[in-house]
């Protein structure tokens, strides 16, 4: 069974321009995360979709944006990126979502903003 | 979140020793832990959980305890070799709450 698996792995991007990371969960789960981490503040939630609804949202700014298909992979999208933008950026997915369900990551994108 | 700076509490031990990771949680509605262990330039990668109506939980090699009385997790490693090497964080959550992660440890193993 394949993990989760995200795209594209590495990327550089130049401060104001928007980027489009994509995340395909483990076949059947139906709630993919994702998340930011950083050297400075470790691992931050930004949004998780089940069943493409937003179903929470962590506190990131309005750059910061997702949406999920009817087959669960999903996009999250960040736009006039800045240098503080710079990154891995993670997706997990879980059968359902919430408490009691092994949560799967992907091995994440690395941002880099110039 | 939690802040996981560049200086991360580092724990190393000998090859062959156990190793016990620690690590306090703060909301007492938490009902499901998980560790990861996650290696330079990869993704976490989930080790052993335990609902909180559990206080212990064995996996191969690995025993996780949780005390909810003093809200802290432990992530026990036996006989700890130099693959363990890595950073391993605690995760919570409880409902549909999205998972709040720990702060990570290093575990350095020495050959």
């Amino acid at each position: 069974k394949a993990g989760v698996t995200q795209t594209p792995r590495y990327l550089i991007k130049t401060r104001g321009q928007q980027v489009t990371l994509s995340c395909s969960p483990i076949s059947g789960h139906r709630s993919v995360s994702w998340y930011q981490q950083t050297p400075g503040q470790g691992l931050q939630f930004l949004f998780e979709y089940f069943s493409e609804t937003q179903r929470n949202k962590g506190n990131f700014p309005g750059r910061f944006s997702g949406r999920q298909f009817s087959n669960s992979r999903s996009e999250m999208n960040v736009s006039t990126l800045e240098l503080g933008d710079s990154a891995l950026y993670l997706c997990a997915s879980t059968p359902q979502g919430g408490s009691g369900n092994t949560i799967y990551f992907g091995e994440g994108s690395w941002l880099t903003v110039v | 979140g939690e802040n996981v700076g560049l200086h991360l509490p580092t724990l190393s031990v000998q090859e062959g020793d156990n190793s016990i990771i620690n690590c306090a949680y703060s909301n007492s509605a938490s009902d499901y832990f998980i560790w990861y262990k996650q290696e330079s330039g990869k993704g976490p990668q989930f080790i052993i959980d335990i609902r909180s109506n559990m206080d212990k939980r064995q996996g191969q090699r690995v025993t996780v305890l949780l005390n909810k009385t003093v809200k802290h997790l432990s992530l026990q490693i036996a006989a700890t070799q130099p693959g363990d090497s890595a950073v391993y964080f605690c995760a919570e959550n409880s409902g549909n709450t999205p998972l709040v992660f720990g702060k990570g440890t290093r575990l350095s193993v020495i050959a």
